[in-house]
């Protein structure tokens, strides 16, 4: 148990719809990160935060967003959802979210568009 | 962008055998670290180097850090059935983004 917590663990939704994810890290870690595995696109980084503030941005698109909340916990919020969004969702952890710090990873959040 | 290359894609070995993958880049990282994949599951951390030369052991398996800081290897010996699994490298740099290579899927036949 790595101490990250992402919920829904299993989510079937249709196109065009919209859904959140949410992710509580580990306890006392500041920086959240959420990462997309696909089939055909392995591990890709979506977008980091650390302490509430956006701090690095990957390969995430402009209909998805997302935010990290006084107390930590973070949210991705996915819309317009296309089938080629479906995907496993990880959000990951780390203490201050710098180079010398080691990213933990939730169990993720299965995501199915049909 | 930074690209991680990791090889090989993947392997078939013997119980018993032993194990190396590796990542390269044209970047250079501060941190490399490897992580195990179960299906269905989360990456789990197996090793994190933070400096360059760094040779670091987790049990079975031994990791080391590039001196050029654009490379690092995983070796797992003598492999067992339940090292089945996709093992990816990451390497961070300052900014603290992760960039991950594409996975070494590992099966172990008994």
């Amino acid at each position: 148990d790595s101490g990250v917590t992402q919920t829904p663990k299993h989510l079937i939704t249709a196109t065009g719809q919209r859904v959140t994810l949410r992710c509580s890290p580990r306890s006392g870690d500041l920086s959240v990160y959420w990462y997309q595995q696909s089939l055909d696109q392995g591990l890709q980084f979506l977008i980091q935060y650390y302490n509430g503030e956006e701090r690095a941005k990957g390969n995430i698109l402009e209909r998805f967003s997302a935010q990290q909340f006084p107390d930590l916990h973070s949210e991705l919020n996915l819309s317009s959802l296309e089938l080629g969004d479906s995907a496993l969702y990880f959000c990951a952890s780390s203490a201050t979210g710098l180079a010398g710090n080691t990213i933990y990873f939730g169990e993720g959040s299965w995501l199915t568009v049909v | 962008g930074q690209q991680l290359n990791q090889s090989p894609q993947s392997m078939f070995i013997q119980e018993g055998e032993d194990v190396s993958m590796n990542c390269t880049s044209s970047s250079i990282f501060n941190t490399w670290l490897w992580y195990k994949q179960d299906p269905g599951e989360g990456p789990v951390l197996l090793i994190a180097l933070y400096k360059a030369g760094e040779l670091t052991s987790n049990g079975r398996l031994t990791a080391q850090f590039g001196i050029t800081r654009k490379d690092s290897f995983l070796n797992i010996s003598a492999s067992i059935p339940s090292d089945v699994g996709i093992y990816f490298c990451a390497a961070n740099t300052n900014a603290g983004k992760s960039t991950f290579g594409d996975g070494t899927t590992l099966t172990v036949k008994p």
